[in-house]
């Protein structure tokens, strides 16, 4: 089963908005990435990190490797109509060679 | 430089069928990874492999299924006797070789198994 928790599982915002998901393991990770998934399609990477504390952008997108390398966030600002989608954190536990998948955050963006 | 491919895109099976799912990773990678998605859910890892190597099956049904990535051609995800809970999305995803290891999973767009 899943063995990151990521939250919120959904969100309805405005267009404008900025919105903010994140995750969290019981382990250590040495790689976060996020991924943004529209129906009908395979997951598209959004952001890649791969230090503890690192903070990247893509445009609108900003996301973070958090100190304790047991969680990571992305913030998505003045949010617009093709955010909508579902947003997957993906971690690399130390140690091993596999992903870890979040169950996903479902974003809905109102016009 | 196109990206992973995956075929066929869609695939209806009669339940006691066998379902063949192949994936091309990106030009230069020789690691390739399954994962399954089922409706309103994430992805849950089922095979790591590199060239004709299996690395990691942790998640893999002990039955019925089966990956392999042949020295030339796609990897190949095999089901056989397919039944009906097997109906899902099943992705398969590539990255880089590297002295530290993979690192960044790039994704193809999915096969749709239906099993009627």
């Amino acid at each position: 089963g899943q063995q990151l928790n990521q939250s919120p599982q959904s969100m309805f915002i405005q267009e404008g908005e900025d919105v903010s998901m994140n995750c969290t393991s019981s382990s250590i990770f040495n790689t976060w990435l996020w991924y943004k998934q529209d129906p009908g399609e395979g997951p598209v990477l959004l952001i890649a990190l791969y230090k503890a504390g690192e903070l990247t952008s893509n445009g609108r997108l900003t996301a973070q490797f958090g100190i304790t390398r047991k969680d990571s966030f992305l913030n998505i600002s003045a949010s617009i109509p093709s955010d909508v989608g579902i947003y997957f954190c993906a971690g690399r536990p130390a140690r091993n060679n596999d992903m870890r998948f979040g169950a996903g955050t479902r974003l809905t963006v109102k016009p | 430089n196109a990206g992973v491919m995956q075929n066929p895109r869609h695939l209806v099976r009669r339940r006691g069928q066998e379902a063949r799912l192949r994936c091309s990773p990106m030009k230069g990678h020789s690691h390739v990874y399954w994962y399954r998605q089922l409706p309103e859910e994430g992805l849950k890892f089922m095979v790591y492999l590199q060239k004709e190597n299996i690395i990691d099956e942790s998640g893999m049904p002990k039955e019925r299924f089966s990956a392999e990535f042949p020295k030339e051609g796609p990897s190949i995800l095999r089901i056989q006797q397919v039944v009906r809970g097997d109906s899902a999305a099943y992705f398969c995803a590539s990255s880089p070789s590297g002295l530290a290891g993979p690192k960044t999973q790039y994704f193809g767009p999915g096969t749709r198994l239906l099993v009627l």
